[in-house]
């Protein structure tokens, strides 16, 4: 079937360190999926951080990047250096845009990230 | 433009009884969804609609749960009766017929006593 498969949080991190917070997926309904990253700040609702289209292709936005690599089914998310205003909950998650022309995301768990001083 | 709308943000109930969550979505958008979040499950999808038209009903959540769209712009979620496992975090979101980004609503922390 369809999955998105996540780290295991709860995920901490201190300030200025590096970040990888690991995404795999099986798409079985389509070929080359849609991938989003989205994140989830305290006391807010559910926003897209990044998401890639094509294959091959990075994705950036705050400081965050992730790869689509379809020949290991992944697209990690990473940054180089952690601030406590990243702490939050990140879903990974693709998009079956089945041939009936509507798109349906599937989510991973979500990764609970924490910055610490 | 205003976002996607959820009320209440908070629900209490007592086993048995029956809630109702409200969703209005971005104005024009023509789909509508709602998930269910749970630290277990994570984000797991309740009902799909295309242009009010009921296109996924969430399999196993059929018996107790009703989503229903009664407009373009207000939808609502029944639960009936709840359960103490009901206890989550309803997510509604919306989106434009041919766009893939979904925009999400606050959500409504639902607890089942």
């Amino acid at each position: 079937g369809d999955s998105v498969t996540q780290t295991e949080g709860p995920v901490t991190v201190s300030e200025s360190e590096s970040l990888i917070i690991n995404c795999t997926y099986s798409a079985t309904s389509i070929a080359y999926p849609n991938l989003f990253w989205y994140v989830r700040y305290p006391g807010e609702g559910l926003q897209l951080l990044l998401k890639v289209i094509t294959a091959g292709q990075k994705g950036s936005s705050r400081g965050f990047e992730a790869t689509y690599n379809k020949e290991t089914t992944s697209f990690h998310l990473q940054k180089a250096s952690v601030q406590e205003s990243d702490s939050a909950v990140y879903y990974c998650a693709l998009d079956l845009i089945a041939s009936s022309s509507f798109s349906k995301l599937v989510f991973g768990q979500g990764t609970s990230l924490s910055v610490v001083p | 433009d205003a976002g996607v709308t959820q009320t209440p943000r908070h629900e209490v109930a007592e086993k048995g009884q029956t809630i109702i969550l409200k969703c209005e979505p971005v104005s024009g958008h023509n789909d509508l969804f709602w998930y269910r979040q749970t630290k277990i499950q994570g984000l797991e999808l309740l009902s799909y609609f295309r242009s009010k038209s009921l296109m996924e009903d969430g399999g196993a959540f059929k018996d107790r749960f009703k989503a229903e769209m009664l407009n373009s712009s207000f939808s609502t979620l029944k639960i009936q009766p709840t359960e103490p496992k009901d206890s989550a975090v309803y997510l509604c979101a919306s989106s434009l017929a041919w766009e893939i980004e979904q925009y999400f609503g606050p959500g409504t922390r639902l607890t089942v006593l």
